[in-house]
């Protein structure tokens, strides 16, 4: 079935070091959503990319879509200690339902 | 700003014991869904209901699955006889009337613990 490949599946950083997280499918995608889920919580919307070669920023996150729409990524600068959590990467499964990819769970210490 | 909302937050049952799990999605929406994540794994799509009917489920979605939309704002998922395997968080998620490219949002989930 479909699936979205995610790394690195954990990333431990300083506070104030830069993180990056990979999204990649063998087929080519029509969107690509990414969630941010705190520890004991549920995931929480943060973008979703639809064109090719897309690229949005809210704040110090930076989302890509390839040109191919078969990859994304999400960049954090200069991470702070609220941005722990995991981060998923979910395309739409050829119908409603989300696909999600297994997540990077990031960690940083302070 | 509008949110999912879901009751319990835990439910703890006994092996074979029916639960059922509640939501009240945003009102407007249109489209509502529940995936379900094991403990540390990745969130996993089971059903999608749209007008009233199942839009599509998946094969974790058995028999033992049901769902409903009893009234116009709450939308529940029966589990018929549950399974130690069942222990999982459910999250509800709904959406709006763009259909496929419509963001999902997602409710605060329920603990379900069988024993």
């Amino acid at each position: 079935g479909q699936q979205v490949m995610q790394i690195p599946q954990y990333q431990h950083v300083q506070e104030g070091e830069d993180f990056t997280t990979y999204c990649n499918s063998s087929t080519t995608l029509s969107n690509i959503q990414w969630y941010k889920q705190r520890p004991g919580g549920h995931p929480v919307f943060l973008i979703q990319l639809v064109k090719s070669g897309e690229v949005k920023k809210q704040k110090r996150l930076t989302f890509q879509f390839g040109e191919a729409k078969k990859n994304s990524s999400l960049h954090i600068t200069a991470t702070q200690t609220t941005d722990v959590g995991t981060y998923f990467c979910s395309e739409e499964g050829g119908s409603e339902k989300l696909v999600f990819g297994k997540g990077t769970k990031l960690t940083v210490n302070p | 700003e509008p949110e999912v909302t879901q009751t319990p937050s835990h439910q703890v049952t006994q092996m074979g014991q029916e639960v059922i799990l509640r939501c009240v999605p945003i009102s407007n929406h249109l489209y509502f869904y529940w995936y379900r994540q094991i403990l540390g794994q990745k969130v996993e799509f089971l059903v999608s209901f749209y007008n009233n009917e199942i839009s599509e489920k998946s094969e974790i979605f058995d028999d033992q699955f049901s769902v409903e939309r009893p009234d116009g704002s709450n939308f529940t998922l029966k589990i018929r006889s549950t399974k130690l395997e069942d222990s999982a968080m459910y999250f509800c998620a709904s959406s709006g009337a763009g259909g496929r490219t419509d963001t999902q949002y997602f409710g605060p989930g329920t603990r379900l613990t069988v024993l």
